[in-house]
């Protein structure tokens, strides 16, 4: 079955600055790659998604990339302030028909 | 809209004992889940439902039993409660996929300590 593999799992920055958090997976057949959010003591919730069929996609200060054929994906954040402060995972799934397996985390700390 | 609801917030059990975790969504979702959060670990799929009426084990499933009430309801029981069942429980659902959005939406989860 699939595994996803996510680095690092703690990641400090200065406000302002860049952060990239990467994973891998292992199916080849996954073509769905979401990205959550989780705030201390809330929920998950997503913040951006790629298809297989795409290379790059951005949402204001985020962005996600996708190499299929090195099976990672990588989410960046630009300018980051004190409220990206969180817990982001990574995912994979077979599209519609399959279900998410997510790495363990990255909590992410940003320093004012 | 309420979307993906959660009973109890808050739930403490002795070993043995067992309860039942409410879900609920007013999203008109087929498909929904059943997650485990421990330390380090992720989220890991206990079960889900693709559709009414349909229920399948996940990575974690050993331990616990679901029903699928209806399209809206999806609960989880613990029928003989371990300390290693001591996380937070997490439901969601997910919009149709195909031509539509894959996103599951999660409930707020319920905190389960086993003593």
């Amino acid at each position: 079955g699939e595994n996803v593999e996510q680095h690092p799992s703690t990641l400090s920055v200065q406000e302002g600055d860049s952060a990239v958090i990467k994973c891998t997976y292992s199916d080849s057949a996954s073509n769905y790659f979401p990205w959550y959010k989780q705030e201390l003591g809330k929920r998950p919730q997503l913040i951006i998604d790629i298809r297989s069929n795409v290379g790059e996609k951005k949402d204001q200060r985020i962005a996600v990339t996708l190499n299929k054929t090195a099976k990672h994906f990588s989410l960046h954040i630009t300018e980051t302030q004190p409220e990206d402060s969180a817990v982001y995972f990574c995912a994979a799934s077979r599209g519609s028909q399959g279900n998410l397996i997510f790495g363990k985390g990255t909590k992410l700390s940003v320093k004012p | 809209n309420a979307g993906v609801t959660q009973t109890p917030k808050f739930q403490v059990l002795k070993t043995g004992q067992s309860m039942t975790l409410q879900c609920a969504q007013d999203m008109n979702h087929n498909s929904m889940y059943w997650y485990r959060q421990d330390p380090g670990m992720g989220l890991r799929l206990i079960y889900y439902s693709a559709s009414e009426g349909t229920t399948d084990k996940g990575e974690v499933p050993n331990g616990y039993n679901v029903s699928r009430l209806n399209k809206r309801e999806f609960s989880l029981r613990l029928e003989s409660a371990a300390p290693s069942q001591t996380s937070v429980y997490f439901c969601a659902s997910r919009t149709p996929g195909q031509l539509g959005s894959y996103e599951q939406y999660f409930g707020p989860g319920t905190r389960l300590t086993v003593t």
